[in-house]
């Protein structure tokens, strides 16, 4: 069975403190995803990882870094969090021979 | 670059009425095609894929229709029930398929 895991599922930080979310996936997916879901704006892409430390800027990648140096592991680091990153983070990974992204739980970030 | 827009964001019906949700895009080499269903507090789960070469694909009490010359794809619930209720969101991607455009979401809200 297909999984993607997210740790931790929920995080109260205070604005400035460093924060940092997981993501794990037991398929050997190669790409993987970090998005963003916001009342009335969907999904936006932060950050895709092609494989290993092969990672590429996505629509919203400003105030975050990511990580990916196995390929089941890709973590999301915000550094000195801000209040407006207060969100739900997905994560998602999908395989060169499917099409379609397996998503994770999700994170739901609060900063205050 | 590709825009995908989504209609209606919110959505009431009876039980047992039908439900369509559209979603419109920009990209004429768009070429996969996603619908995906998020319950209340849950993740993101694929309802269907449909490639560019297909128009019509069925589902369990759904139908997915893709009308490339209006650049329009649909998902048409029939006899809609409450566990229905969701928000779905559309999905479109090139021939790659790594970097997916969401539509924003709509809510659907099926009354008993």
């Amino acid at each position: 069975d297909m999984k993607v895991t997210q740790m931790p599922r929920y995080l109260i930080k205070r604005m400035g403190e460093n924060v940092l979310l997981e993501c794990g996936q037991d398929m050997s997916h190669e790409t993987m995803y970090w998005y963003r879901q916001d009342p009335g704006l969907g999904l936006q892409l932060i950050y895709i990882s092609y494989d290993v430390d092969s990672n590429s800027e996505g629509d919203i990648p400003k105030g975050y870094r990511v990580s990916r140096k196995k390929r089941e592991h890709f973590s999301l680091i915000l550094d000195s969090a801000k209040t407006n990153q207060t969100s739900v983070y997905f994560c998602a990974s999908r395989s060169g021979q499917i099409y379609e992204q397996y998503f994770g739980p999700g994170t739901r970030l609060t900063v205050l | 670059g590709e825009q995908v827009e989504q209609r209606p964001p919110h959505l009431s019906v009876r039980e047992g009425d039908s439900a369509v949700i559209t979603c419109t895009y920009t990209d004429p080499n768009s070429y996969y095609f996603f619908w995906y269903k998020q319950e209340p507090g849950a993740s993101l789960q694929l309802l269907m894929k449909v490639f560019s070469s297909t128009e019509i694909n069925e589902g369990q009490g759904f139908t997915v229709l893709l009308n490339k010359k209006d650049k329009r794809l649909s998902l048409n619930l029939t006899a809609a029930h409450p566990g229905d209720s969701a928000a779905y969101f559309c999905a479109v991607s090139d021939t790659n398929a790594y970097k997916v455009i969401f539509g924003k979401g709509t809510h659907l809200h099926v009354l008993p």
